[in-house]
């Protein structure tokens, strides 16, 4: 039973234009939601975090939206670069000593 | 600053052996969690010590265990390996009291069981 769905397997998107890797969730006990970024031969680096009494967070170029009626997020790049290109993985908070559960990734490709 | 640290990076084990994977947290912190990558999908809580115990749990079977030590590093025993558990294992560490809930990951060990 997967709790975390990233349904896009992989995007392309034109370097300079938005890249939108999305994210649904079933258990609306989740209380905090994060997304990582990973290179091959990396482990997986934190971009950004939004809690669940929010619905948008942003740092630079990344901009995350929550929707907890449709129990949705999504993630942002604004502009897209290539240095973006990786696994991007949505994770959300369970319980109360910070257990992650993670979707199966989505692979973003920047492209000039 | 120094960020997570893991090792071995990789590993070659058959079947029925025993692995340690060890992991030192980013400096600071007080909590290591342990998380298993199989290929084409995304890590897998396996379980978190804090204080030297193991505070929580995931799906996994008894012959996973670990060890935290008192400066915070920590050990994943993994016995009687199966070709199944070939795998990515992720250490990521945090801060308990911090209230932020954000992990570190460090680089991984891969394992291969044959």
């Amino acid at each position: 039973d997967q709790q975390v769905k990233q349904n896009s397997p992989s995007l392309s998107v034109q370097e300079g234009r938005i890249s939108i890797l999305n994210c649904d969730y079933t258990n609306s006990m989740f209380d905090y939601f994060l997304w990582y970024k990973k290179y091959p031969a990396e482990g997986p680096t934190f971009l950004i975090s939004i809690s669940s009494i929010k619905d948008k967070n942003e740092d630079g170029r990344f901009t995350v939206f929550l929707n907890k009626s449709a129990k949705h997020l999504s993630l942002h790049i604004v502009p897209s670069q290539p240095g973006d290109s990786a696994v991007y993985f949505c994770a959300a908070r369970s319980g109360g000593y910070n257990k992650l559960i993670f979707g199966a990734g989505t692979r973003l490709a920047v492209h000039p | 600053d120094a960020g997570v640290t893991q090792s071995p990076t990789h590993l070659i084990k058959t079947r029925g052996q025993q692995v340690t994977l060890r992991c030192s947290p980013k400096s600071g912190h007080d909590t290591v969690s342990w998380y298993q990558q199989a290929l084409g999908q995304g890590p897998q809580f396996i379980f978190q010590y804090y204080e030297e115990e193991e505070r929580q749990r995931g799906n996994f079977p008894d012959r996973f265990s670990g060890h935290q030590f008192p400066n915070y590093s920590s050990e994943l025993n993994v016995n009687a390996l199966l070709l199944g558990d070939s795998a990515l294992y992720l250490c990521a560490s945090s801060l308990a009291s911090s209230g932020q809930e954000t992990q570190y990951f460090g680089p991984g060990t891969r394992l291969l069981v044959l």
